[in-house]
């Protein structure tokens, strides 16, 4: 079965610094999201994102986010200046977006800010 | 807005006995339901997904899911529980196949 691949599965950064997830998608999928999860609780919403273009965000997802789709297989989540908050796993997933299809999620990025 | 209650934060069930998970739903129009499963240190796992049609939807691993629009509920069933059943649960809803909302996720422990 095909797979949403994410890079790295942890990453430790200082606070301030910016830090950049990686994702790859499945080829033939139109819609990108990223969702995170701090310490295996509920699954939180960020973004969703279609045709280069962001079309929905959360309350988190403030002026510290990014995405980018900067090559047409990557999809990346920027975060400018770390906070402790921040600290959470990261769940990249993705759809064809036809009415009916599910998401299909990545293994996850393990984000520990210090 | 479409939103997601899941009541129970864990639910233990022994092994070889029936299990469900509860899931009720708010959101405009029709709606698309799912549920994921979660196992340590991993990704969500589609398991099943209403959309249309038969009220009763059958997915992966024997799970199966009632759709009750008067009640909004969206529960996970299964008629005998096994140890390797143990994980996060979590339902979620979506508009039209996008913009997916998840609920907190419940706690199944299968007990020997």
């Amino acid at each position: 079965e095909p797979e949403v691949t994410q890079t790295p599965s942890h990453q430790v950064t200082q606070m301030g610094q910016e830090v950049i997830l990686r994702c790859v998608p499945i080829s033939n999928h139109l819609y990108f999201y990223w969702y995170r999860q701090i310490l295996g609780q509920k699954v939180e919403f960020l973004v969703s994102f279609y045709n280069n273009e962001i079309s929905e965000k959360s309350e988190i997802f403030d002026d510290q986010f990014s995405v980018e789709r900067p090559d047409g297989s990557n999809f990346t989540l920027k975060i400018r200046s770390t906070k402790l908050e921040d600290s959470a796993m990261y769940f990249c997933a993705s759809s064809a977006g036809t009415v009916d299809e599910k998401l299909f999620f990545g293994s996850g990025t393990q984000l520990s800010v210090l | 807005a479409q939103s997601v209650a899941q009541p129970e934060d864990q639910v233990n069930v022994a092994e070889g006995n029936p299990l469900t998970v509860k899931c009720t739903y708010s959101v405009s129009g029709n709606p698309y339901l799912f549920w994921y499963v979660q196992y340590p240190n991993r990704g969500l796992q589609f398991l099943l997904k209403y959309i249309t049609g038969d009220n009763l939807v059958k997915g992966s691993y024997g799970f199966e899911a009632e759709f009750n629009k008067s009640q909004t509920s969206f529960h996970l069933k299964k008629p005998s529980a096994l140890v390797s059943d143990s994980a996060l649960y979590f339902c979620a809803v979506s508009r039209r196949g996008q913009n997916f909302v998840f609920g907190p996720g419940t706690r199944l422990s299968v007990l020997p």
